[in-house]
C-alpha cells in the first residue's frame, strides 16, 4: 500500500528565512510523487512532481524537493520564504496500480514579516 | 490555456434540497476525479471515471452520485443535502497512469 506521511502540521518561519516541508512515503515500488500548494479557497496547485527521473527536482516559485529513496523521503525546501508563500501544502504519493492519489494530512505554512 | 474549470464557485443550497456541481476541462485528459475537502483536512477522494469507467470510494455515501456524458464534462450530484456536506468540492483530471492531476478552483458548497 502507498501511504504519505508529513510530519509537521504546521510550520513557521521568517520572511526570507528557508522553508522545510518534511514528508516520508511508504512505497513497495518506485513512486511518483508530487507536492501541491493550497492557498484560502482556492484549488489545489501543483508545485513539482518526481517520477524517477532526476532525484532533485525543480518546481514553481523557487521550491524544489529531493527524492531520497534511503530515507523514503521527499522533502520540500525553499532557500528565501516570501509572504506569499503562505499556504497550505500537500505531499502525494501515486497508486502503483490504478489512477488513485493518496494525500498526506497538509502543512500549514506560516510565513512571519 | 489548458484548464479544468469548475462552475459555480459558490453554491449555496437548502438542506434535503438536491444540487449539482459541474466540472469541466480542455486538457482531453481521460481520468476525472471529485473530492470533498472540509476544513483544515486534506482532499477525500468520493469517486472517479476513467472514460466513462465509473469507480466509487467504498465510503463515499450514497447520497452523492457523478455523471460524466463526455470526456470533457463531469457533474456531480447531492441528492440530499445535509448540515455535513457543506464542504469545498474539488474537481481534478489525469492522464491514465499519468504524472500528475490537475486540480479546478472548488465550489464551496453552504447547506442552510
Amino acid at each position: 500500500a502507498q501511504s504519505v506521511t508529513q510530519l509537521d502540521s504546521h510550520v513557521s518561519v521568517s520572511e526570507g528565512t528557508p522553508v522545510l516541508l518534511r514528508c516520508n512515503y511508504s512505497s513497495s515500488y518506485s513512486p511518483s510523487l508530487f507536492w501541491y500548494v493550497q492557498h484560502p479557497n482556492k484549488g489545489l496547485q501543483l508545485l513539482l512532481k518526481y517520477t524517477s527521473a532526476a532525484t532533485l527536482v525543480k518546481g514553481i516559485n523557487g521550491f524544489e524537493a529531493e527524492f531520497k529513496k534511503s530515507e523514503t523521503s521527499f522533502h520540500l525546501t525553499k532557500p528565501s520564504a516570501h509572504m506569499s508563500d503562505a499556504a497550505e501544502y500537500f505531499c502525494v504519493v501515486k497508486g502503483n496500480t490504478g489512477n488513485q492519489f493518496y494525500f498526506g494530512t497538509g502543512t500549514s505554512l506560516t510565513v512571519i514579516p | 490555456d489548458a484548464m479544468v474549470i469548475q462552475n459555480p464557485r459558490y453554491q449555496v443550497t437548502q438542506f434535503g434540497k438536491p444540487v449539482t456541481l459541474s466540472c469541466s476541462q480542455t486538457l482531453n485528459h481521460n481520468v476525472m476525479y471529485w473530492y470533498q475537502q472540509k476544513s483544515s483536512q486534506a482532499p477525500k477522494l468520493l469517486f472517479h471515471y476513467y472514460d466513462k469507467d465509473f469507480n466509487n470510494e467504498a465510503d463515499t455515501p450514497d447520497n452523492f452520485q457523478s455523471r460524466r456524458p463526455n470526456t470533457s464534462f463531469c457533474f456531480l450530484d447531492i441528492r440530499s443535502p445535509g448540515l455535513g456536506d457543506a464542504a469545498m468540492y474539488l474537481c481534478a483530471t489525469s492522464r491514465p497512469s499519468g504524472r500528475a492531476q490537475y486540480f479546478g478552483p472548488g465550489t464551496r458548497l453552504t447547506v442552510l
